[in-house]
């Protein structure tokens, strides 16, 4: 059965920062794409970042790319995301989520429950 | 970047009846589409991939058509779970894009 647990989240002053994981599990992490959607609060999904099951290839959307960096340990079935400047607008649940396949024209078929960021003084 | 727009934006549905929800692509996608459906204070639940393809495990009510820019997931006789905001997400390209969400109703 596949499992993807998020932790990490949590209150953060503006300008702070914050590392988001995602372990893992049921599946060859190192087989599939992995991704991270986010959700403000009452409002619709917003995609973030993806990387390859490599690693080696990453992309970001415009409105994180520079104050976010997604990686990946593949020995511990793990997914990151360490983000900086943190602004009000990142406040969101983020959702740690799994390809469909190991590179490119994947979609996501597995979800985390996510876990809550709130950029706030 | 590619806009997807779902239409209608919320609907009403009683038990047993059959709806559809429409979204479409700024430019062409191939069939690289896929729906989730999400409950209140839950994560996305994947249903359909590659705009036709049924996910595992989910009910066959749920079927989608579609390719190019235009789409389609209909849901064949409501029911009472069914209740919950449904999205499309292309992934042809980065940014990946989703729309902006249909909230489904059931009267």
């Amino acid at each position: 059965e596949v499992q993807l647990l998020e932790s990490g989240g949590g209150l953060v002053h503006p300008g702070g920062s914050l590392r988001l994981s995602c372990a893992a599990s049921g599946f060859t992490f190192n087989s599939y794409a992995m991704g991270w959607v986010r959700q403000p609060p009452g409002k619709g999904l917003e995609w973030v970042s993806s990387i390859i099951g490599s690693g080696a290839e990453t992309y970001y959307a415009d409105s994180v790319r520079g104050r976010i960096a997604i990686s990946r340990d593949n020995s511990r079935n793990t997914l990151y995301l360490q983000m900086y400047s943190l602004r009000a607008e990142d406040t969101a649940v983020y959702y740690c989520a799994k390809g469909s396949r190991e590179a490119s024209g994947y979609n996501f078929d597995f979800w985390g429950q996510g876990t809550l960021v709130t950029a706030s003084s | 970047d590619i806009q997807m727009t779902q239409s209608p934006s919320s609907l009403s549905a009683s038990v047993g009846d059959r709806v559809t929800i429409i979204c479409r692509a700024s430019q062409g996608l191939y069939n690289h589409l896929a729906w989730f459906q999400q409950k209140p204070g839950k994560a996305p639940k994947s249903l359909i991939y590659d705009a036709s393809s049924l996910q595992s495990g989910v009910s066959s009510r749920f079927s989608g058509r579609g390719s190019g820019t235009d789409f389609t997931l209909t849901i064949s006789s409501l029911q009472t779970e069914d209740s919950a905001t449904y999205y499309c997400q292309q992934y042809y390209s980065y940014p990946i894009t989703f729309g902006q969400g249909t909230r489904l109703e059931i009267k």
